[in-house]
């Protein structure tokens, strides 16, 4: 039972453009979500995050936007650049507790 | 400051031997997570622990699976008598004592079974 879902499995855009990468979660527990960024062999690395309470945090280039009755959030990258070419991972905590639940991954590939 | 050492970076084991993984945490993190990632899917969490305790479990098989973080040393996540389906990259992360969920990750062991 996937309780974090990510649906598209890879990205591409253009370099400049924005890139837009969605997440859905069905476990109303949920009260924290996170991005994390990961490429090739290496471990994830954290991006940004957002609490329930909040509707949208913004940290330079990337903004985290969360819609709580849609259980949905989505990463905007405003402008994407060809480093930005990675895998990016929703993650979601129920912070009763520490564990994280991970989507799949979205894998992102910005074309200069 | 170093971040979050995990070693060794591959590990290839035969059936029904046994794999220990280590982890250092980041100077001054106290909690340590491990997570494994099987090819094609996200990182699924295993078990959550402060120094000489294990907080949170829920994640790791039921058997042939321990974890533990001593008073002194890395964490150790140790895989017994492992099989095929072990194959996977395991990844450990590392927070400070106050709730953070922006956990450092090493860059993770890649073990295979063959």
């Amino acid at each position: 039972d996937q309780q974090v879902k990510q649906n598209s499995p890879s990205l591409s855009v253009q370099e400049g453009r924005i890139s837009i990468l969605n997440c859905d979660y069905t476990n109303s527990m949920f009260d924290y979500f996170l991005w994390y960024k990961k490429y090739p062999a290496e471990g994830p690395t954290f991006l940004i995050s957002i609490s329930s309470i909040k509707d949208k945090n913004e940290d330079g280039r990337f903004t985290v936007f969360l819609n709580k009755s849609a259980k949905h959030l989505s990463l905007h990258i405003v402008p994407s650049q060809p480093g930005d070419s990675a895998v990016y991972f929703c993650a979601a905590v129920d912070t009763g507790r520490r564990a994280l639940t991970f989507g799949s991954g979205t894998r992102l590939q910005v074309q200069p | 400051n170093a971040g979050v050492m995990q070693n060794p970076r591959h590990l290839v084991r035969r059936r029904g031997q046994e794999a220990r993984l280590r982890c250092s945490p980041m100077k001054g993190h106290s909690h340590v997570y491990w997570y494994r990632q099987l090819p094609e899917e996200g990182l699924k969490f295993m078990v959550y622990l402060q120094k000489e305790n294990i907080i949170d479990e829920s994640g790791m098989p039921k058997e042939r699976f321990s974890a533990e973080f001593p008073k002194e040393g890395p964490s150790i996540l140790r895989i017994q008598q492992v099989v095929r389906g072990d194959s996977a990259a395991y990844f450990c992360a590392s927070s400070p004592p106050e709730v953070h969920y922006g956990y450092t990750f090493g860059s993770g062991t890649r073990l295979t079974v063959v």
